[in-house]
């Protein structure tokens, strides 16, 4: 079955510091894709990155990076210099032919920032 | 260009009522869904759909049904409410037949269930 895990329910650091988010899934395809989304304390979801599973290379869009890594079965997203604007619950997902295509959710990350 | 808007933000219904979510989207997306989110746990997607005339189920589709007559619409019925369905309801489309591409979501629907 596939599966997504996200272990840090919650992260709290003071703003500026960098900050990780794990996350890890399980899946019997070869071709797949992850993704990451955000929600902050509006509500709304917003789209971040998807990656194929394909394509291992490491991603960076300004103070925000990911990791992905096959052999570890991870997809971690890392915030450089965070700011107060990137506290939100972030989600990250998994679809593949497995399931269908559909998206399998982690539980998500509450990050919070503090000034 | 709206996006995908959601009607309504908030609902309180009683035990044993049935109403309608609605959604809808201006981008011409084939693909549209709906998840509910509780605490702890994720998305989950209830039914999902590939195109007009087309549905089907997603993990926890019991006690909910959809239809999709027209691309833009794609609405969500709680047959007989139950405290259980308590949750926020998200409505998301994308472009073409498969949730791998990016998901735009409407803002939302708390639902309440005395």
């Amino acid at each position: 079955a596939q599966k997504v895990t996200q272990a840090q329910t919650e992260i709290s650091v003071v703003e500026k510091e960098d900050v990780t988010l794990d996350c890890v899934y399980e899946t019997r395809d070869t071709t797949y894709y992850l993704f990451w989304y955000k929600q902050p304390p509006s509500g709304e979801l917003v789209f971040l990155i998807r990656r194929n599973s394909f394509d291992e290379q490491n991603e960076i869009s300004g103070r925000y990076s990911w990791n992905f890594q096959k052999s570890t079965s991870s997809f971690n997203f890392t915030i450089t210099a965070s700011q107060v604007v990137d506290s939100a619950v972030y989600f990250c997902a998994l679809s593949g032919l497995q399931g269908n295509y559909q998206l399998i959710w982690g539980a998500g990350t509450k990050l919070i920032i503090k000034p | 260009n709206a996006g995908v808007t959601q009607t309504p933000k908030f609902q309180v219904l009683k035990t044993g009522q049935s109403m309608t979510l609605q959604c809808a989207q201006d981008m011409n997306h084939e693909y549209m869904s709906w998840y509910r989110q509780d605490p702890g746990m994720g998305l989950r997607l209830i039914h999902y759909s590939v195109g007009a005339g087309i549905t089907d189920q997603g993990e926890v589709p019991n006690g909910y049904n959809v239809s999709r007559s027209t691309t833009e619409d794609f609405p969500l019925r709680l047959l007989s409410a139950a405290p259980s369905q308590t949750s926020v309801y998200f409505c998301a489309s994308s472009y073409g037949s498969r949730a791998y591409n990016e998901q735009f979501f409407g803002p939302g629907t708390r639902l309440t269930v005395l």
